[in-house]
């Protein structure tokens, strides 16, 4: 049974400053992972997708990587601004495709202005 | 960007009745949509997946009976949860597949309250 696991649980960083998310996982045969953002009492959005080939995605400040072997994601954020204070769900698809998507524990992240 | 609309956000109800949640996927096709129980402080618990044009497939535990899902067109799926009770308030969030890049985009969510 794949497990995900996200670390920290929480974050409080001073805004500026860049940050590091993990997500770990304990089966390898995954489809692809993908990153979230959930804000309080709302649904998920999508912020990077990788695919099991890749190593790293980038979008604007953000940087996902990938590395299959040791069953580890990191989300890099560059220069964090208070809106991007959320929760960072990482996603697993297992290598069967989206029918059994495993969501980590999240990381609940604080940019102080 | 790809959006899922999900409706009501919010719904109060009292113990005993029916409420219908829709999910909508506005700009694709979604052959695969999954519907998702949230707990505060939880992760998502995946409680079904619903495939356009066929039954739901349910997860262990979760009862066919009394959450009823229907996904009539490559659009819209929905949700009804039947005969509601206090222990059904809960948080919940459907998502759809898009396959040409294999995302899975969220809907905002409805916050249950059954009294």
């Amino acid at each position: 049974k794949q497990e995900v696991t996200q670390i920290p649980a929480a974050l409080s960083v001073p805004e500026g400053e860049n940050l590091v998310l993990n997500c770990s996982f304990t089966d390898s045969a995954i489809y692809n992972l993908q990153w979230f953002r959930q804000d309080p009492g709302k649904g998920l959005t999508s912020l990077l997708l990788i695919q099991s080939s890749q190593r790293e995605q980038t979008s604007g400040r953000l940087n996902a990587s990938l590395d299959k072997s040791s069953g580890r994601s990191t989300l890099y954020i560059a220069a964090s601004q208070p809106g991007d204070s959320a929760t960072y769900l990482c996603a697993v698809p297992a290598a069967g495709g989206y029918q059994k998507v495993t969501f980590g524990t999240g990381t609940k992240l604080q940019v102080i202005p | 960007g790809a959006v899922v609309s999900q409706h009501p956000s919010w719904v109060i109800c009292k113990s005993g009745t029916s409420v219908k949640i829709e999910c909508r996927s506005l700009d694709f096709q979604a052959t695969t949509m999954f519907w998702y129980r949230q707990f505060p402080k939880q992760s998502l618990m995946l409680m079904a997946t619903s495939n356009e044009g066929s039954k739901a497939t349910y997860e262990q535990g979760v009862e066919k009976d009394k959450f009823l899902i229907n996904h009539a067109s490559l659009t819209l799926s929905t949700l009804t949860v039947t005969s509601a009770h206090p222990e059904d308030s809960s948080f919940y969030i459907c998502s759809a597949h898009r396959g040409e890049d294999e995302k899975l985009f969220f809907g905002s969510g409805t916050q249950l309250s059954v009294l």
